[in-house]
């Protein structure tokens, strides 16, 4: 079955503990892209990536990290989390570029700062 | 940089009437619209896109158009049922803003029975 996975699903942890949530698909998808969903704001593109070890910053970058060391695979990195990063995370593949092509979701991970 | 704004934040219609919801976007150069469904606790889904060479796309009881000289896209869903109840958003994106894409707040729509 054609998916995006991610884990963990939800994720509760400290200020400044460093933590990866991982993204794979099986789709063999080009376009990789991280997303944070918060109430009245929609969903924010954190990071994107275009293809293998070529990643760029969406809109709201600060405070995260992100590698693509293979096609399949985009985790992402907080490296010292902190409240405000609390959200509703998704990540996303596609086609191409992903500019022109429709985006395929994960399930999302919700993430809880204390 | 692009910007996309939607409206209205929350809509709440007859079951069996219609809903319009609106987008509006900033760049230009934008070229791709799609639309996304997201029921409550799940991912967002595809349901219907149009590319800025097209002005209306319709499939079964969901159409978008799109008018690039005011820069704004609506999707309009008819005979609206139950199942219809979901957040929606908007998107837009362009080769000169380098594969970003941009979302809309989104839209909350209620179907009355």
């Amino acid at each position: 079955e054609a998916q995006v996975t991610q884990n963990p699903r939800y994720l509760i942890t400290v200020t400044g503990k460093k933590l990866t949530v991982t993204c794979s698909q099986n789709m063999n998808h080009e376009y990789m892209s991280w997303y944070r969903q918060d109430p009245g704001l929609g969903l924010r593109q954190i990071y994107y990536s275009m293809n293998v070890e070529v990643t760029d910053k969406g809109d709201v970058p600060e405070g995260y990290k992100v590698s693509r060391k293979e096609k399949r695979n985009f985790p992402l990195i907080l490296e010292s989390p902190s409240p405000n990063q609390t959200s509703l995370y998704f990540c996303a593949s596609s086609y191409g570029t992903g500019q022109d092509q429709p985006q395929h979701f994960g399930d999302g991970t919700r993430l809880s700062i204390l | 940089g692009e910007n996309v704004e939607q409206h209205p934040s929350t809509l709440s219609v007859q079951e069996g009437d219609s809903a319009v919801i609106k987008c509006t976007y900033s760049d230009s150069a934008s070229n791709y619209f799609p639309w996304y469904k997201q029921e409550l606790g799940k991912r967002p889904q595809l349901i219907i896109d149009i590319r800025s060479n097209v002005g209306e796309k319709k499939d079964q009881r969901i159409a978008v158009t799109l008018n690039k000289t005011a820069k704004h896209f609506s999707l309009h869903i008819t005979e609206t049922q139950p199942e219809d109840s979901a957040v929606y958003f908007c998107a837009a994106s362009s080769r000169s803003s380098a594969s970003k894409i941009i979302f809309g707040s989104g839209t909350r729509l209620s179907i009355r029975p």
